[in-house]
């Protein structure tokens, strides 16, 4: 069974663009959540989506957005980016929504540098 | 009170001796506790979860302790391993939480010498 893809892995902006990421969730998982991971904050939650609804949304700027297609594969949304935008960026999937049962399953992230 | 504390920041362990790590939490809405490993270059996985109406949990030589009236729960490896070396980090939910997703610690680097 194919785990959670993330694409692309690595990329690099300069301030004030913007960037989209993908993730793919594991066949059947209908929850997605995104992570942003920094040395420093660690792991904050930006928000998660269930059949293609937003469900919860961390402590984010509106720069940051997300969307979820019918066939559950999810786009996070980078605006105006800022040089601490720079991060790994986590998706992770399960079968229901995270707050149920706490078991997602990680991507390996796509590692966003800001310049 | 969203917030999961973990300590230590990193930790050094010889091989076969016991690591252990530690977290604490303040809301007691919270009623699903796992633990993730992270291995450099790769996204956490999840190791072990626990909920609070049981005080230990054991998979292996990872064992979960709970401590629900101290708000705190613990990782402990037994024999540990070289391979074992990675970042851990602890989390918590609740379905009646404000926020309805994983609320992660700061996560411990644990380096298993040889």
């Amino acid at each position: 069974k194919a785990g959670v893809t993330q694409t692309p892995r690595y990329l690099i902006k300069t301030r004030g663009q913007q960037v989209t990421l993908s993730c793919s969730p594991i066949s059947g998982h209908r929850s997605v959540s995104w992570y942003q991971q920094t040395p420093g904050q660690g792991l904050q939650f930006l928000f998660e989506y269930f059949s293609e609804t937003q469900r919860n949304k961390g402590n984010f700027p509106g720069r940051f957005s997300g969307r979820q297609f019918s066939n559950s594969r999810s786009e996070m949304n980078v605006s105006t980016l800022e040089l601490g935008d720079s991060a790994l960026y986590l998706c992770a999937s399960s079968l229901v929504a995270s707050r149920r049962t706490g078991e997602l399953f990680f991507g390996e992230g796509s590692r966003l540098t800001v310049l | 009170q969203q917030q999961v504390k973990q300590s230590p920041q990193s930790l050094i362990v010889q091989k076969g001796g016991i690591s252990i790590i530690n977290c604490a939490y303040e809301n007691t809405a919270f009623d699903y506790f796992p633990w993730y490993q992270q291995f450099p270059g790769k996204g956490p996985a999840l190791l072990i979860a626990i909920r609070p109406d049981v005080s230990e949990k054991k998979e292996g030589r990872f064992t979960i302790s709970f401590n629900k009236s101290a708000k705190q729960f613990s990782l402990h490896i037994m024999d540990s391993q070289p391979g074992d070396s990675a970042t851990y980090f602890c989390a918590a939910t609740g379905y009646g939480g404000s926020q309805g997703n994983l609320i992660f610690g700061k996560g411990t680097k644990l380096s298993v010498k040889p």
